[in-house]
């Protein structure tokens, strides 16, 4: 069956830490992955997409996200967490249509 | 800017009254889409059109209903909202083709139903 897994619901780091947002995927070939950002009571914003190429793609805010296929995993990352990036990021896969995994709560301490 | 925008940002029904939520985009996509997603949970897809074909998924109840009277306009109509049905609404759009799985999302609708 065909699925995105986000293993980590909420995750806390301190402004200024590294950040690594996990992301595994089930399907029958590579599909498309994107990983999205959302605000409380806002849409969903891009971060990053994987089509084909370059497994590690650079995204906007400073975002990056790593494609391991024989881990079947598209991991978001960021070198320093700033106060802004708290929010809830879904990683989603797709291929024909599109899936969101169930997304991971980021909360930054100052 | 190229956009997709959706009427209103907060709605409030009452229980067994229809509502019709709004969206429209400046992006000329040929896919809009309409999602669910209720308080800390993934986007759920409603349905979708390609250009005027609809595409309701399985488990879509037969409450919701959609329109699309245009390439730029798409509603999305509940007959009868349950209590059940507070959420929020998104609406997105891709153009079709290698790429088309790139979706752009609007604001959202949350609705509330008393």
């Amino acid at each position: 069956a065909q699925s995105v897994t986000q293993p980590d619901i909420h995750i806390t780091v301190s402004e200024g830490a590294s950040l690594e947002l996990r992301c595994n995927y089930s399907y029958g070939a590579t599909p498309y992955l994107f990983w999205y950002v959302q605000s409380p009571g806002q849409g969903l914003q891009l971060l990053l997409k994987y089509f084909s190429g370059d497994t590690l793609v650079q995204g906007i805010k400073g975002f990056e996200a790593e494609f391991k296929r024989s881990q079947s995993s598209f991991n978001l990352r960021k070198p320093s967490v700033h106060w802004s990036d708290a929010a809830e990021y879904f990683c989603a896969v797709g291929w024909g249509d599109m899936r969101f995994g169930a997304g991971t709560r980021l909360t930054v301490k100052p | 800017d190229a956009m997709v925008i959706q009427n209103p940002r907060y709605q409030v029904t009452q229980f067994g009254k229809p509502v019709t939520l709004s969206c429209s985009q400046t992006l000329n996509h040929n896919v809009m889409y309409w999602y669910q997603q209720k308080s800390s949970q993934a986007p759920k897809l409603l349905f979708h059109y390609y250009d005027k074909d609809f595409n309701n998924e399985a488990d879509t109840p037969d409450n919701f209903q959609s329109r699309r009277p245009n390439t730029s306009f798409c509603f999305l109509d509940i007959r009868s909202p349950g209590l059940g049905d507070a959420a929020m609404y998104l609406c997105a759009t891709s153009t079709a083709g290698e790429r088309h799985n790139e979706q752009f999302f609007g604001p959202g609708t949350r609705l509330t139903v008393l």
